[in-house]
């Protein structure tokens, strides 16, 4: 399988501390995302890291990529009860048949207590 | 920011029926669809890539007969799964990608689909 994997599992956690979740891939890439999803809904864009970056902020967000080891991280600073969702890494490769696709990794649950 | 509509958000069908699932593309052209399928507490699994004017590309394991996907314009894509069964029953999400994007995807809500 493609998929890349993402640990931990699930990460539990209070209000205002840090959260780090990392993902671990197999193919080359274009670039590296990551998203969000709350509960039974879509998926919402975090950010995009691109294969020749190595490091990414965005607001509370940084994210950091190693092409070498086939890895990634989020980390969440000063997390909110509203941070509570699943988030997932996707990579983005082109196939041999020429198109690019977006494979999600298992994801990680993260539950941000008041 | 782009907006995805799917619908319906939740459908419940009888075993043996078809069930058709739309994603449209609000303000933005999509030249490429994706269909996820998810289940309960688990990753999206993508079953196709939907390319305008072109037929889908296929996951490995994923049926085409069973699950026809057409992507007749530029902001539409549907996704018909065809003589529902109960294992059918699952979370089906489209996303769709700008014509000139960075990369990012843009999410649907999702569709409920269970097959009773």
């Amino acid at each position: 399988s493609q998929q890349g994997e993402e640990d931990p599992q699930a990460l539990s956690i209070q209000e205002g501390e840090n959260a780090t979740m990392n993902c671990s891939y197999k193919t080359s890439i274009n670039n590296l995302q990551w998203y969000r999803q709350n509960s039974g809904r879509g998926l919402v864009h975090l950010i995009l890291i691109r294969s020749n970056e190595r490091e990414k902020h965005s607001g509370r967000l940084r994210v950091t990529l190693d092409t070498s080891k086939k890895s990634s991280s989020l980390l969440i600073t000063a997390s909110r009860a509203a941070d509570t969702a699943s988030y997932f890494c996707a990579t983005d490769s082109v196939m041999n048949t020429g198109f690019q696709k977006l494979v999600f990794g298992t994801g990680t649950r993260l539950l941000v207590s008041p | 920011g782009a907006v995805v509509s799917q619908h319906p958000s939740r459908v419940i069908c009888k075993s043996g029926t078809s069930v058709k699932i739309e994603c449209r593309s609000l303000d933005f052209q999509a030249t490429t669809m994706f269909w996820y399928r998810q289940f309960p507490k688990q990753s999206l699994m993508l079953m196709a890539t939907s390319n305008e004017g072109s037929k889908a590309t296929y996951e490995q394991g994923v049926e085409k007969d069973k699950f026809l996907i057409n992507h007749a314009s530029l902001t539409l894509s549907t996704l018909t799964v065809t003589s529902a069964h109960p294992e059918d029953s699952s979370f089906y999400i489209c996303s769709a990608r700008f014509k000139r994007g960075t990369g990012e995807l843009f999410f649907g809500e999702g569709s409920r689909l269970t097959v009773l």
